[in-house]
């Protein structure tokens, strides 16, 4: 098993464009969630799924979109990027839908927005 | 409200010394989850340890022990004999049954000297 793959590992955007970040497990995992990672403030949720069809939001959504087709494969879409979206992401995924079991996470993407 | 307080920013040690990072979480629900993980220099982040609110012994792994007090509404985490390859950012976080959320603390850093 690869476990939760995320691509790329570096990006580099100007304000104003937009780009998906790719996030994909293969563990048949129900649940999975995007984190941005920020100096001084732990992990932040931005958004979760319980399952394919079914998204929600976390603590920091603006800014960001999520589709679930599949159970494998969640991406998060920047519409609009602003400097304020530096950080590095994570992805992670949980065996079932409640977060009371571990997650297991991506090696994370690091985003700068000039 | 749910909150997970790592007061300690960044902890110095010595090789071999005894480490205790903090972490003191607030919730109202009587169900809930705490967990630590470690984000090693890689970057990545690594389950540690989960722990339910209706477990409160100790548990020791190693030369890692957590200590969970309800009273307190602590999950200290001990460190003994610390080496160079536990310098990591530890985080603590809390899920809680009212929420499906799981809210991380801003992190320690441990640096052990040798």
């Amino acid at each position: 098993n690869a476990g939760v793959t995320q691509t790329p590992k570096f990006q580099v955007l100007k304000t104003g464009q937009s780009m998906t970040l790719q996030c994909a497990q293969d563990m048949n995992h129900e649940y999975m969630s995007w984190y941005r990672q920020d100096p001084g403030m732990g992990l932040r949720l931005i958004h979760y799924s319980v399952g394919a069809g079914i998204t929600d939001q976390g603590e920091v959504p603006n800014g960001y979109n999520v589709s679930r087709s599949t159970t494998e494969d969640f991406p998060l879409r920047l519409l609009s990027a602003a400097p304020s979206q530096t950080s590095v992401y994570f992805c992670a995924s949980s065996p079932t839908s409640s977060l009371s079991y571990e997650q297991y996470f991506g090696p994370g993407t690091r985003l700068t927005v000039t | 409200a749910q909150k997970v307080t790592q007061a300690q920013t960044e902890i110095s040690v010595v090789e071999k010394e005894d480490v205790t990072l903090d972490c003191v979480y607030e919730t109202r629900d009587t169900t809930y989850y705490l967990f630590w993980y470690k984000q090693p220099p890689s970057g990545e982040l690594v389950f540690l340890i989960r722990r339910n609110s209706f477990d409160e012994q100790n548990e020791i792994s190693g030369r890692y022990s957590w200590n969970f007090q309800k009273s307190t509404s602590s999950f200290n985490f001990t460190i003994t004999a610390s080496q160079v390859v536990d310098s990591a950012v530890y985080f603590c976080a809390l899920f809680s049954g009212g929420y499906n959320k799981l809210i991380f603390g801003a992190g320690t850093r441990l640096a052990v000297h040798p």
